[in-house]
């Protein structure tokens, strides 16, 4: 079975741009959640989602955005791109929540110039 | 504010040895504790998940610990290998709509 799978694997934008970054879960796995990694730091939680609706959301701006699709992948969308943007941005699937395994994509390497 | 710790932020140490990682985290209403490791520029893969009511969990040379009432976990790796070097990520869980939150993770080199 395949893993977690995100794309693209490398993007670069100017700031202002806006970005949308795509993930697809294990299969039979229904929950996705994002997270931003900074070089040198721990990831930080962006949102949950869960059977299509939001079921958490970090500490980030609302120029963050999210959605989950019917098949269960999802897209992570970002307006209005800061220099502080770039960073690491990686996708867990997991069967139904944050309190179990979680398994992470290789992640989209973002660059904002 | 939940806080994780990883201590030490670096270590190498050469093939054969056993070593510990250390975690530490502030909230007492942790719901679990997740142990990763991540590769140069790759995702992370988990190792270990051991529920709030668990006191460790093992998989092959791999032991974690946890300690709810000292807001401690640790790793414990037997028998290091090269192909053990990698930065080691610990994150706690509180459940529900949560998401993790982790440390800044343990670089680890393993000199052949």
């Amino acid at each position: 079975d395949a893993g977690v799978t995100q794309s693209p694997t490398h993007l670069i934008k100017t700031r202002g741009q806006h970005v949308t970054l795509r993930c697809s879960p294990i299969s039979g796995h229904k929950s996705v959640s994002w997270y931003q990694q900074v070089l040198g730091q721990g990831p930080q939680f962006i949102f949950q989602y869960y059977e299509k609706e939001e079921r958490g959301r970090g500490n980030f701006p609302d120029r963050f955005s999210a959605r989950q699709f019917p098949n269960y992948s999802s897209e992570l969308n970002v307006n209005a791109l800061l220099l502080g943007d770039s960073a690491l941005y990686l996708c867990a699937s997991s069967l139904a929540g944050q309190w179990e395994k979680l398994f992470f994509g290789s992640g989209t390497q973002l660059s904002v110039l | 504010k939940q806080e994780v710790t990883q201590i030490p932020a670096a270590l190498s140490v050469p093939e054969g040895e056993n070593l510990v990682l250390n975690c530490s985290f502030t909230d007492s209403a942790i719901y679990n504790l997740q142990w990763f490791r991540q590769d140069p520029g790759k995702g992370l893969t988990s190792l270990l998940l051991i529920q709030s009511s668990q006191r460790e969990q093992t998989s092959g040379r791999l032991n974690a610990s946890l300690d709810k009432s000292s807001g401690r976990s640790t790793l414990y790796i037997a028998a290091s290998q090269p192909g053990d070097s990698a930065t080691y990520l610990c994150g706690e869980g509180r459940g529900g709509a949560d998401g993790l939150t982790f440390g800044k993770g343990t670089h680890l080199i393993i000199q052949p």
